[in-house]
């Protein structure tokens, strides 16, 4: 399984603060995504960064991939307290049966205290 | 509106029960796929099916069961041959980017 692992597992951090998150995961992939699921929820999509691309910005979000380290960062600046949420990655393959199907990490649980 | 439902919210099973959870989405999109989350956890692909009457096994999908004879609709049914199903169950569409229902939660009582 190339399931991605997430770090941290937790974070707590002050309104107005930047809550970053790490992702690696173990194979070759076709795109990284980041989704976000508030408690009890659907998951919301955030971002989708390709393979060729080494950074990606969307808002006050900010997605790096580094692929020679099979990792991936999302950045949120400038924090709010409805940020609170847990934050997934996912990793799609390219071509055949595999395509658009995801395999998530575990996530990173965020709140943002007012 | 577009976008992907699942109901019910809530599900209580009784062991040795066979339940079935809906999804319906009018998105147009091809590929459907389920889930199963955990406490805690991220999310486990049970089946997912790229076209109408085709469908692929995801990581753990014994004990489930799924059809796709419309393009809208891709129903999951949790059978008693899977011992542990008290979960989340979520519903997805896309092909790259997913969009999600908001959830069925089963129990087992």
């Amino acid at each position: 399984s190339q399931q991605g692992e997430e770090d941290p597992q937790a974070l707590s951090i002050q309104e107005g603060e930047n809550a970053t998150m790490n992702c690696s995961y173990k194979t070759s992939i076709n795109n990284l995504q980041w989704y976000r699921q508030n408690s009890g929820r659907g998951l919301v999509h955030l971002i989708l960064i390709r393979s060729n691309e080494r950074e990606k910005h969307s808002g006050r979000l900010r997605v790096t991939l580094d692929t020679s380290k099979k990792s991936s960062s999302l950045l949120i600046t400038a924090s709010r307290a409805a940020d609170t949420a847990s934050y997934f990655c996912a990793t799609g393959l390219a071509g055949g049966t595999s395509y658009g199907k995801l395999t998530f990490g575990q996530g990173t649980i965020l709140t943002v205290h007012p | 509106d577009g976008g992907i439902t699942q109901s019910p919210k809530y599900l209580f099973r009784k062991e040795g029960q066979n339940v079935t959870l809906s999804c319906e989405q009018n998105l147009n999109h091809d590929a459907m796929y389920w889930y199963r989350q955990d406490p805690g956890q991220g999310l486990r692909l049970i089946y997912y099916s790229q076209i109408v009457n085709d469908f692929q096994k995801g990581d753990i999908a014994e004990g489930y069961s799924v059809s796709r004879e419309k393009k809208e609709s891709f129903p999951l049914t949790v059978t008693s041959a899977q011992k542990n199903p008290t979960a989340f169950y979520l519903c997805a569409s896309g092909m790259t980017e997913q969009f999600f229902g908001p959830g069925t939660r089963l129990t087992v009582l």
